[in-house]
């Protein structure tokens, strides 16, 4: 069965802090990991995607790694904001079905303190 | 560029009551359109998906239909609420490209079935 796990379920860092979040799949055939910002109450937000072929991408301070080989993919946070305080959802990809099913994770709760 | 709105907001219905949610896009032409639920402590749960006009895919059985009556207005309905149909719904879009089909979320709509 095709499922998204992520590690922690929720995190509480100080301001400034980095953080790592994990994400492992046994989503097969793949095809492209992505993760989502969701802050509460609101739809999610792109933050990076990537390709089996891509095993790093940046979008500002966010950093999505990817290992096809291991299935897993962590989203690294370098100099958190208060503004950073969302659930991070990791989603991939199949190739199944004509909409090329998306597999969500449950999320990561990340709370940054002052 | 493209936005997504969703309306209403916010929704508190009493059981057995009826349903419309509604979705638009501006800013494209013929996109895939989706509607989810998110439940609390778990992931986005994919409800229907429409490929155009009239087109409407179910992904899980319910209580719940879906209607395309224009290229980019998608309807979530129901005849008659039930408890367990309390959530968030979030509606999406996408257009595939380059193998991505990256999905944009609107706001959301929160549910709360009395």
């Amino acid at each position: 069965k095709n499922q998204v796990e992520q590690s922690p379920q929720s995190l509480i860092i100080l301001e400034g802090k980095n953080c790592t979040l994990q994400c492992n799949y046994t989503v097969s055939p793949f095809s492209n990991l992505r993760w989502y910002k969701q802050d509460t109450g609101r739809g999610p937000v792109s933050l990076t995607i990537m390709t089996f072929s891509e095993n790093t991408k940046s979008n500002g301070r966010y950093t999505a790694t990817l290992d096809a080989d291991t299935k897993q993919s962590s989203l690294h946070i370098t100099a958190s904001q208060l503004s950073d305080s969302a659930s991070y959802i990791c989603v991939v990809r199949d190739y199944g079905g004509s909409q090329g099913n998306l597999i969500f994770g449950k999320g990561t709760k990340l709370s940054v303190k002052p | 560029s493209q936005t997504i709105h969703q309306w209403p907001a916010t929704l508190v219905q009493p059981v057995g009551s009826p349903l419309s949610l509604e979705c638009t896009v501006e800013g494209t032409s013929n996109p895939n359109l989706y509607w989810y639920r998110q439940a609390a402590g778990r992931g986005l749960q994919l409800l229907f998906y429409s490929v155009g006009i009239g087109q409407i895919s179910s992904e899980v059985p319910q209580n719940l239909s879906a209607s395309r009556p224009q290229d980019r207005q998608f309807i979530l309905s129901s005849k008659k609420l039930l408890l367990s149909d309390s959530g968030f719904y979030l509606c999406a879009w996408s257009i595939e490209s380059g193998g991505y089909n990256e999905q944009f979320f609107g706001p959301g709509t929160r549910l709360t079935v009395l």
